[in-house]
């Protein structure tokens, strides 16, 4: 069984540009969410994705999106990066959609927006 | 979800038990108290979850209170790996939401 894994670890981009952030869920769970986690701070919740379809939102605006694929893995897609989206992205991997199950963490992926 | 309250940081000593509250006087009945932890740098961890009994796994022991208003997360022999921030949230559904949690200290 293999753990969340993300990638890229570390990625510097400019404001205004795009990134994707990638994101393998753990063997067997089929729920996906992602968090934004500033320094200092706890972590946000974005969104969740269920089976491919987006199942829940926090107070983002539509310039985060996403996707899950057939497999549960996932992207973040941030489009026009602002300085303030500098921050550890983190998704975390579950099973059930909406219920309340325990969601295991990847080790994140640092972003610096300059 | 409802709002927990918890302390900013809190210092035990190596070997002793940790014990962490966390205030939810706003906890509705089909809402479980969940904690997570999260080690410098890495993503948070889950460590137990309860809906009204108490509950022991191999990492913690989690105490909630006969109204549900109030939780304890103890480590029962703390060691310096345990040095981490503590997130109480409690949550129906799958969306957590971390509030500022305990930054607990062990000390040798």
């Amino acid at each position: 069984e293999t753990g969340v894994t993300q990638s890229p670890t570390h990625l510097i981009k400019t404001r205004g540009q795009q990134v994707t952030l990638r994101c393998s869920s753990q063997s067997g769970h089929n729920t996906v969410s992602w968090y934004q986690q500033a320094l200092g701070q706890g972590p946000q919740f974005i969104f969740q994705y269920y089976r491919e379809e987006e199942n829940g939102r926090g107070n983002f605006p539509p310039r985060f999106s996403g996707l899950q694929f057939p497999n549960y893995s996932s992207e973040l897609n941030v489009n026009a990066l602002e300085l303030d989206d500098s921050a550890l992205y983190l998704c975390a991997s579950s099973l059930g959609g909406t219920l309340a199950y325990e969601q295991y963490f990847g080790p994140g992926t640092r972003l610096t927006v300059t | 979800d409802a709002k927990t309250t918890q302390p900013p940081s809190m210092d035990c000593a190596e070997g002793r038990a940790a014990n962490l509250p966390c205030n939810h006087s706003t906890i509705s009945g089909n809402e479980y108290v969940y904690w997570y932890r999260q080690i410098h740098s890495q993503g948070p961890q889950y460590i137990i979850h309860g809906l009204k009994n108490n509950e022991t796994n191999e990492m913690a022991s989690l105490i909630i209170t006969e109204d549900r208003k109030s939780s304890t997360l103890i480590l029962p022999h703390a060691t310096l790996r345990d040095t981490a921030v503590y997130y109480c949230i409690v949550t129906a559904g799958n969306m957590l939401t971390f509030g500022g949690g305990t930054r607990l200290m062990v000390k040798p």
